[in-house]
């Protein structure tokens, strides 16, 4: 089982929908996630960032972190062309480095 | 203000070969981290750099190497290349040790035929 785990999608959906994206992972002892997002042929580009359980909006994109099930999640709402991407979860322990996921491809249809 | 800037954007390099990568840090971030990031992947941590000694390595043999300089940029030098070294090679740097915000560069591409 690997670390950190997501559905690598695609995953296709229409302009203006509310998109889910999710990871799990396997060691309890993460503490702060990230997501990233990943345009073909370019850097990571962090999008959010939080500590411990518990919610963050901002703007557009809200993450949900869930460490009783070691589960969390990046919903997208009113979902853009411009949001069609590769989007990664990143996570670690205090003192450690990032772990992350392999990523899952979106495409917003217009 | 600069973001981290990194040379070549591809290298085609064939097996057994050295290769060196190269990335100048955001401007005034001091830490340097390295990533493998293989097709359909997430980038694996290769290793991190802090005012010019390693900090940090991830499971990556000997023959992957790094330097910092004195003004932060760094190298990556990979000895005896592998046809499984093919990836993006992503430089991400931080303002200082322990922050957790970095700063991706565009990445280069190595094939090694």
């Amino acid at each position: 089982q690997k670390e950190v785990e997501q559905d690598p999608g695609p995953l296709s959906v229409p302009e203006g929908a509310i998109v889910s994206l999710n990871c799990t992972y396997s060691n309890s002892a993460f503490q702060y996630f990230m997501w990233y997002r990943q345009y073909s042929r370019k850097g990571p580009e962090l999008l959010m960032y939080t500590y411990s359980s518990g919610n963050k909006e901002d703007g557009r994109f809200t993450a949900q972190v869930d460490k009783s099930s070691k589960y969390i999640s990046l919903f997208i709402r009113d979902s853009q062309p411009s949001d069609s991407a590769t989007y990664l979860c990143a996570m670690k322990n205090y003192g450690q480095n990032f772990v992350f996921g392999p990523g899952t491809r979106l495409s917003v249809l217009p | 203000e600069t973001g981290v800037t990194q040379s070549p954007t591809h290298l085609i390099k064939t097996r057994g070969q050295q290769v060196t990568l190269r990335c100048s840090s955001q401007s005034g971030h001091n830490t340097v981290s390295w990533y493998q990031q293989a097709l359909g992947q997430g980038p694996q941590f290769i290793f991190q750099y802090y005012r010019e000694e390693e900090n940090g390595r991830g499971n990556f043999p000997p023959r992957f190497s790094g330097l910092q300089f004195p003004n932060y940029s760094s190298e990556l030098n990979v000895n005896a290349l592998e046809l499984d070294d093919s990836a993006l090679y992503l430089c991400a740097s931080s303002l200082e040790l322990g922050e957790d915000t970095q700063y991706f560069g565009p990445g280069t591409r190595l094939t090694v035929l």
